[in-house]
């Protein structure tokens, strides 16, 4: 089955900086990489999402990059604030017939985000 | 959106438990992970036209329903310690597995 790594496990950074975390994984029938951001006692929420079909894709401050041959993908916040604060997840989307919407995540990343 | 119930619970070993979703109005598939502290979601199994569709590594003890309102129960036996944890649910209809919405989860503690 499907196996995600994520890297860092914690990430410090100074408001304004920017913040990069990645991911790999192992399956190569996954082809949807969605990026979760999640707040101390609330659900995981999407912020942004990849299919294997694109390369990179960007939403204001936040982007993320998909190497499908080398199976990794990485999200980018850029002048990081202190509300991005929280944990952040990657998750890959395997599509085959035992797998059908079974999310994997990867561990989480703890970002803090100083003043 | 998706609900869930009770918001939090708290059990003891070897007691047993259901905890309740609602899936998003349309859906027809609802799926459900464990979060245990301080880790990413775990995947549980998922359910579709009230048939288990698929389970990861949890032994049978964790057991589901999904009822013909597409809302679902996970219920889980002989609660162990290691069972605490934030239980996620959710729902999207089938053939768009990139449209899952997570419902506020149930805290679940095992003493």
């Amino acid at each position: 089955g499907e196996n995600v790594e994520q890297h860092p496990s914690t990430l410090s950074v100074q408001e304004g900086d920017s913040a990069v975390i990645k991911c790999t994984y192992s399956d190569s029938a996954s082809n949807y990489f969605p990026w979760y951001k999640q707040e101390l006692g609330k659900r995981p929420q999407l912020i942004i999402d990849i299919r294997s079909n694109v390369g990179e894709k960007k939403d204001q401050r936040i982007a993320v990059t998909l190497n499908k041959t080398a199976k990794h993908f990485s999200l980018h916040i850029t002048e990081t604030q202190p509300e991005d604060s929280a944990v952040y997840f990657c998750a890959a989307l395997p599509v085959t017939t035992d797998s059908w919407g079974k999310l994997q995540f990867g561990a989480g990343t703890q970002v803090v985000v100083t003043p | 959106g998706v609900t869930q119930s009770p918001t939090h619970l708290i059990k003891t070993r070897g007691q047993q438990v259901t905890l309740r979703c609602s899936s998003q109005s349309g859906h027809n598939t609802v799926s459900w992970y464990q979060q245990a502290l301080g880790q990413g979601p775990q995947f549980i199994f998922q359910y579709y036209r009230e048939e288990e569709n698929g389970r990861g590594n949890f032994p049978p003890r964790f057991s589901g329903l999904q009822f013909p309102n597409d809302s679902s129960e996970l219920n889980v036996n002989a609660l162990e310690l290691d069972d605490s944890a934030l239980y996620l649910c959710a729902s999207t209809l089938a053939g768009h597995w990139d449209e899952q919405f997570f419902g506020p989860g149930t805290r679940l503690t095992v003493l």
